[in-house]
């Protein structure tokens, strides 16, 4: 079973820019997470998907900030109009949930945005 | 509201000592989820354990083991032996009845040879 992966690993780009991240998540997992992290700051969430439904978004997703899950299967962050305050850690997560239980979330390894 | 406290920014300790990583919990849902994450240098989360609040057994897993105690609010995390390759920072966290992770800040625990 392979892992959560996110494309792509690093990113640098211009203040004003727009900007799309990927995440695939481990397959049959049907709800898809993304968080935040800063320097030094344990990870926030932004938003969570199941199959290609958005259940919740953060007041920290400003309307620049867009997610989306298409089919159900992997999903897209995209930022407009990025600003220096935009640079950190995204991480998405991926979990199965059967019912009504929680279930485990695992993470894959990030993209690290960087605006200048 | 929820939220995860964990006071110790920073640990430092000489291989095969043992340290405990204190996490400190607040919410209201009677129902919740407590679980503990490592973030080793490469900087991906690995999933380390995953409690329910109606389960206070504590659990050892290896040089691991974890100490619930609902009437502390308390999900402390006890590495024994410690070895160079535990490095990393550990991170608690907390789910109620939306499934999203409130985590804390985060310890960093460095421990030399």
């Amino acid at each position: 079973d392979t892992g959560v992966s996110q494309d792509p690993r690093h990113k640098i780009t211009k203040r004003g820019q727009n900007v799309t991240f990927r995440c695939d998540p481990i397959s049959e997992h049907n709800r898809l997470y993304w968080y935040r992290q800063t320097l030094g700051q344990g990870p926030e969430f932004l938003t969570y998907f199941q199959n290609e439904a958005q259940l919740e978004k953060s007041r920290l997703l400003s309307d620049r900030f867009s997610a989306e899950r298409p089919k159900g299967s992997f999903s897209t962050l995209e930022i407009q109009r990025t600003e220096q305050g935009d640079s950190a850690m995204y991480l998405c997560a991926s979990s199965q949930v059967a019912s009504a239980s929680v279930y485990t979330q695992y993470f894959g390894p990030g993209t690290r945005l960087t605006v200048l | 509201a929820q939220k995860v406290t964990q006071a110790q920014t920073e640990i430092s300790v000489v291989e095969k000592e043992d340290v405990t990583l204190d996490c400190v919990y607040e919410t209201r849902d009677t129902t919740y989820y407590l679980f503990w994450y490592k973030q080793p240098p490469s900087g991906e989360l690995v999933f380390l354990i995953r409690r329910n609040s109606f389960d206070e057994q504590n659990e050892i897993s290896g040089r691991y083991s974890w100490n619930f105690q609902k009437s502390t609010s308390s999900f402390n995390f006890t590495i024994t032996a410690s070895q160079v390759v535990d490095s990393a920072v550990y991170f608690c966290a907390l789910s109620g009845n939306t499934d999203k992770l409130i985590f804390g800040t985060g310890t960093r625990l460095q421990v030399f040879p």
